[in-house]
Order: C-alpha cells, then sequence, then structure tokens
C-alpha cells in the first residue's frame, strides 16, 4: 500500500513550457485534490475531484487544469507555466465519511520552479 | 470566503515542555482537521475533529464548534514534533462544500 504517490519530485521549466504533475492513490478513495503551497501561505487549493470524470475548481485554478479518467490517477496539467506558479505542490486523496471529507492524505509534493 | 486564523505563528520549546496551538475560524463548519508538516515537508494528518476531543498518545485535541476555535495540545513534546501545524477547515453546515481552507500554520521548534 504506496498511499499516494507523486512525480517528479523536482522539476525546473521555463516560462511558457507545459507539463503534467502526476498523482496518484491506492486507497480506492473518491476524493482526490490539489493544493499549492507557497511560503507564510499556508496550502491553497487548486482543484479537487469527487470521482472519476467530475473536477471542479478550487480557490486558486487559474493557469491549471485536471481531468480524472480513473479513480486512481489525478494529474495536474500546467498549461504555459510563469513564474508565480513557482512553489510546492501536493496531491491529497481523501476518505469520505457520510458524504464528508474525512482523513486527508497526502503525497510528498512536488517542488517546481518556472524561470 | 471562511477566515483560519491560527496562534502563535511561531513558537520554541525546551524539550518536556507542554504547548496548546490555537485556530479560530470564522464560520460554521463540517469538518476540522489538524496537519503536522515535518521538516522535509511531509504532511501527516493527525486529528479530524470538527467538535468534540480526541487523544494519541501525547497529542490531544479539543474543537469547540459552538465558539468556533479549536485547540491542539502537544505534552512533553520531542525534538520529533518541529515542524508546522495546520488546521484546516471545511465550511458550512448542510451539504459539504469539498473545499479545506488551511490556516497558515503554527511553526514549533522543539530543542533539545
Amino acid at each position: 500500500n504506496a498511499g499516494v504517490t507523486q512525480t517528479p519530485k523536482f522539476q525546473v521549466l521555463k516560462t511558457g513550457q507545459s507539463m503534467t504533475l502526476q498523482c496518484a492513490q491506492d486507497m480506492n478513495h473518491e476524493y482526490m485534490s490539489w493544493y499549492r503551497q507557497d511560503p507564510g501561505m499556508g496550502l491553497r487549493l487548486i482543484h479537487y475531484s469527487v470521482g472519476a470524470g467530475i473536477t471542479d475548481q478550487g480557490e486558486v485554478p487559474n493557469g491549471y487544469n485536471v481531468s480524472r479518467s480513473t479513480t486512481e490517477d489525478f494529474p495536474l496539467r500546467l498549461l504555459s507555466a510563469a513564474p508565480s506558479q513557482t512553489s510546492v505542490y501536493f496531491c491529497a486523496s481523501t476518505r469520505l465519511l457520510g458524504g464528508f471529507p474525512y482523513e486527508q492524505y497526502f503525497g510528498p509534493g512536488t517542488r517546481l520552479t518556472v524561470t | 470566503g471562511i477566515q483560519v486564523e491560527q496562534s502563535p505563528p511561531d513558537l520554541i520549546l525546551q524539550e518536556g515542555a507542554n504547548s496548546t496551538l490555537r485556530c479560530n475560524f470564522s464560520d460554521s463548519v463540517n469538518n476540522l482537521q489538524w496537519f503536522h508538516q515535518n521538516p522535509w515537508g511531509q504532511l501527516i494528518n493527525l486529528f479530524y475533529i470538527p467538535s468534540g476531543t480526541k487523544q494519541n498518545g501525547r497529542l490531544s485535541a479539543t474543537t469547540v464548534a459552538t465558539e468556533r476555535y479549536s485547540l491542539l495540545y502537544i505534552s512533553s513534546s520531542q525534538t520529533t514534533d518541529s515542524g508546522v501545524y495546520f488546521c484546516a477547515v471545511e465550511p458550512g453546515s448542510g451539504a459539504g462544500s469539498y473545499q479545506l481552507t488551511f490556516g497558515k500554520g503554527t511553526k514549533l521548534s522543539v530543542i533539545p
């Protein structure tokens, strides 16, 4: 049971490049989400999904796309990287209880630098 | 949106000391969780506690939902307790919004 895995661990992009951050979970959780963590800002929700084929925007969705074709995978796409997207990105998988998010499990994070 | 404020922002403790971390939130919540981020960046779920009191070893948490605050207690602190402690809430008293809002965290440093 690997929990939540993320790849890559580190990435450097040039402005304008695109890339996909991968996230996978093996806990059969319906709910998955992406956060970014910036110094002094805590974690902010980018996008989330309550099941395969269903995604929605969080607090800071601009510049990012997601899709959810399977329960296990929830990739995050940067369409045209900007320096403001330099951050640490965390994927999370959440067990639901009574339809509400219950315990949340985080991946190890991806440190992204955009130059 | 809902506001989450954590205090203190920074805390330095001698090993063996006790501490209390506070989380205030501005509206009713469906969900409240406490997380620990260790110095290597890993985030670990400590408690799911939208109301009431829970204990897990040297850590315990209490949420008073009617007064919109939660407390995390750390007793007999150890150097491995160092890191940042986050409170996160899901707003709403009805259908779930599925959106957790995080506070900015309390950075705890435990010195030997």
